[in-house]
């Protein structure tokens, strides 16, 4: 079982809708999690990081944790053609230190 | 406030040679990861730097070495390069030291060709 586990996608919406991404993971002791956007070509860059069950909102972007079910997502509000990009999902392991990213999703927001 | 800077930006390296890449972290930052990411996959955990010590490593063999100076800048090495090396290496800073992470700040990257 990967540590991180992504759906690879391409994940496809048209402009204006919105955008769920998931990711499960496998360590029960994780702290912290990610979520960081890689357009192709570039790094990747931090859109939001959660802690606690619930949701946390960040302008069009909404993280959700559930750690009893093991499961993070990301709801992107109001699509737009540039936010098509690969996001990852990363969660830290349960020493604190080291970040495990998920293979990415692939999102296309149609014009 | 100056980013993140790798360097170099692009290597070609033969098969056996060693390599050296750099890394300078964030204004603020104290902590230096290095990861490996392949075409189509996620970054691959290398290694962690805090305090000029490497404090977690991941699953990589002993080719794959580091340093961190104590201006917190930091050098990947690696050994007896095979064609599998080729990737992206990214550096990413943060300044969680002994804290809680708040996330990293990457580099541009360093884009390994292996030949």
């Amino acid at each position: 079982q990967k540590e991180v586990e992504q759906n690879s996608g391409p994940l496809s919406v048209p402009e204006g809708a919105i955008a769920s991404l998931n990711c499960t993971y496998s360590d029960r002791g994780s702290q912290s999690f990610f979520w960081y956007r890689q357009y192709s070509g570039k790094s990747p860059e931090l859109i939001m990081f959660i802690y606690s069950n619930g949701d946390k909102e960040d302008g069009r972007f909404t993280a959700q944790l559930n750690k009893a079910s093991q499961y993070v997502s990301l709801l992107i509000r109001d699509s737009q053609p540039s936010d098509s990009a690969t996001y990852l999902c990363a969660v830290s392991d349960t020493g604190g230190f080291k970040t495990i990213f998920g293979a990415g999703t692939r999102l296309f927001v149609k014009a | 406030d100056a980013g993140v800077t790798q360097s170099p930006t692009h290597l070609i390296k033969t098969r056996g040679q060693q390599v050296t890449l750099r890394c300078s972290p964030k204004s603020g930052h104290d902590t230096v990861s290095w990861y490996q990411q392949a075409l189509g996959q996620g970054p691959q955990f290398i290694f962690q730097y805090y305090e000029e010590e490497e404090r977690q490593r991941g699953n990589f063999p002993d080719r794959f070495s580091g340093h961190q100076f104590p201006n917190y800048s930091s050098e990947l090495n690696v050994n007896a390069l095979l064609l599998g090396d080729s990737a992206l290496y990214l550096c990413a800073s943060s300044s969680d030291g002994g804290g809680p992470n708040y996330g990293y700040t990457f580099g541009s990257g360093t884009r390994l060709t292996v030949v």
